[in-house]
């Protein structure tokens, strides 16, 4: 029963560069999230994705975009990394809501 | 917009002591709320989950209340021990037709022999 799962776990990528971050659940839910979490900050959702075929950005989407490839994939890409960037970032996952939400052991990127 | 609020932001107790971590929200119109425990370096695990027609919830030393009137919920931990060290979150799992939830900033608990 893996729940949500996330991959890498760890990367660091040099200003500029590119990389996905791949995101894939088990449950059937039909709602994907991606947060980053800083040092102050909390969690801030970066996009999400309410149903299979749909996504809308959240509180912070700028320097990143998002696929949800089919209904168990959810994935965010950086397309020119800043250090800004650097942070960890955690997929998550729920049934529109309504029986709570699942969250990914993360992925710490780190931009150098 | 719905704001979370947790007081307080950090916790240090002695072993064995009964806690109470609380979590305030501003839009009583809420589908659910949502516990997390989150380990450093490590993701949110969930604890506890109150829908919105409950009042609380119980999972072994942890019971969550809810207060929709007063934007209100408890975390209570009894007979802390060192392994309860963590940071604890609370999430509002959506208001208004969203089901996007909102979260606080976490209470850091440290628990000490």
């Amino acid at each position: 029963n893996a729940g949500v799962t996330q991959t890498p776990k760890f990367q660091v990528l040099k200003t500029g560069q590119s990389m996905t971050l791949q995101c894939a659940q088990d449950m059937n839910h039909n709602s994907m999230y991606w947060y980053r979490q800083d040092p102050g900050m909390g969690l801030r959702l970066i996009y999400y994705s309410a149903s299979e075929g749909t996504t809308d950005k959240g509180e912070v989407p700028n320097g990143y975009n998002v696929s949800r490839l089919n209904k168990r994939e959810f994935s965010l890409r950086l397309e020119s990394a800043a250090p800004s960037q650097t942070s960890v970032y955690f997929c998550a996952s729920s049934d529109s809501g309504l029986a709570g939400y699942t969250f990914g052991s993360g992925t710490r990127l780190t931009v150098v | 917009k719905q704001e979370v609020t947790q007081i307080p932001a950090a916790l240090s107790v002695p072993e064995g002591e009964n806690l109470v971590l609380n979590c305030s929200f501003t839009d009583s119109a809420i589908y659910n709320l949502q516990w997390f425990r989150q380990d450093p370096g490590k993701g949110l695990t969930s604890l506890l989950l109150i829908q919105s027609s409950q009042r609380e919830q119980t999972s072994g030393r942890l019971n969550a209340s809810l207060d929709k009137s007063s934007g209100r919920s408890t975390l209570y931990i009894a007979a802390s021990q060192p392994g309860d060290s963590a940071t604890y979150l609370c999430a509002i799992g959506g208001t208004g037709g969203s089901y996007i939830p909102t979260f606080g900033r976490g209470t850091s608990l440290i628990v000490h022999p």
